[in-house]
């Protein structure tokens, strides 16, 4: 079975530019969420979808940005304008069942913004 | 405040060595307690979840453990290998829809 898909697998990009970050959750699960990783704050949870819903969006840093979940097998993480503190590793991850269920990610993208 | 703390941050050992990982939170009353591995730029990948009323779960050379009392649980592995060599990642999840991630225990094991 294919697990979770991310593209792009990196992203360069210059500041005020739009970066947008695509998600495939893994067939079948009803919860996806985006996290993102870097080594001063370690993971961070930005949003969580249950049944492509927007449940919890309070780690979503700013108005900048924005995600989407406009059906069961996608989802998009939008930044705009993008600034260099954007630079970090973008995980999508899904699951069966919320965070109760076993949590599967992808394998990131790689943002940095120069 | 819920916090997840690992410990040590980084050990090395000799291959063939039975080693311990540890991972502590501060409440209790937990829902469920997950161990990632996760290889430089790399996704996490999933190793074992400990439902909160289960004391441990198995997969091959690993065992996790869980003692919610103590707010503790340990990752064993067996017969270590180089390949096993990766960060190694404990997540628990309280509840409201957030896992709480430690920042993780980077092993290396030697050849």
């Amino acid at each position: 079975d294919a697990g979770v898909i991310q593209s792009p697998r990196h992203e360069v990009t210059e500041m005020g530019q739009e970066v947008t970050l695509r998600c495939k959750p893994i067939s079948g699960h009803n919860s996806l969420f985006w996290y993102r990783q870097t080594m001063m704050r370690g993971l961070e949870l930005l949003i969580y979808f249950n049944n492509n819903v927007p449940i919890d969006d309070s780690g979503m840093p700013e108005d900048r940005f924005s995600a989407k979940m406009p059906n069961a097998s996608f989802s998009t993480l939008k930044i705009q304008p993008s600034e260099p503190r954007d630079s970090a590793v973008y995980f999508c991850a899904s699951s069966f069942s919320g965070t109760t269920g076993e949590l599967f990610f992808g394998e990131g993208s790689r943002l940095t913004v120069l | 405040k819920q916090e997840v703390t690992q410990i040590p941050a980084a050990l090395s050992v000799p291959e063939g060595e039975n080693l311990v990982l540890n991972c502590s939170f501060t409440d209790s009353a937990i829902y469920n307690l997950q161990w990632f591995r996760q290889d430089p730029g790399k996704g996490l990948t999933s190793l074992l979840l400990i439902q909160s009323s289960q004391r441990e779960q198995t997969s091959g050379r690993l065992n996790a453990s869980l003692d919610k009392s103590s707010g503790r649980s340990t990752l064993y592995i067996a017969a270590s290998q180089p390949g096993d060599s990766a960060t190694y990642l404990c997540a628990v999840y309280f509840g409201g829809n957030k896992l709480v991630f430690g920042a993780g225990t980077i092993l290396r094991v030697k050849s």
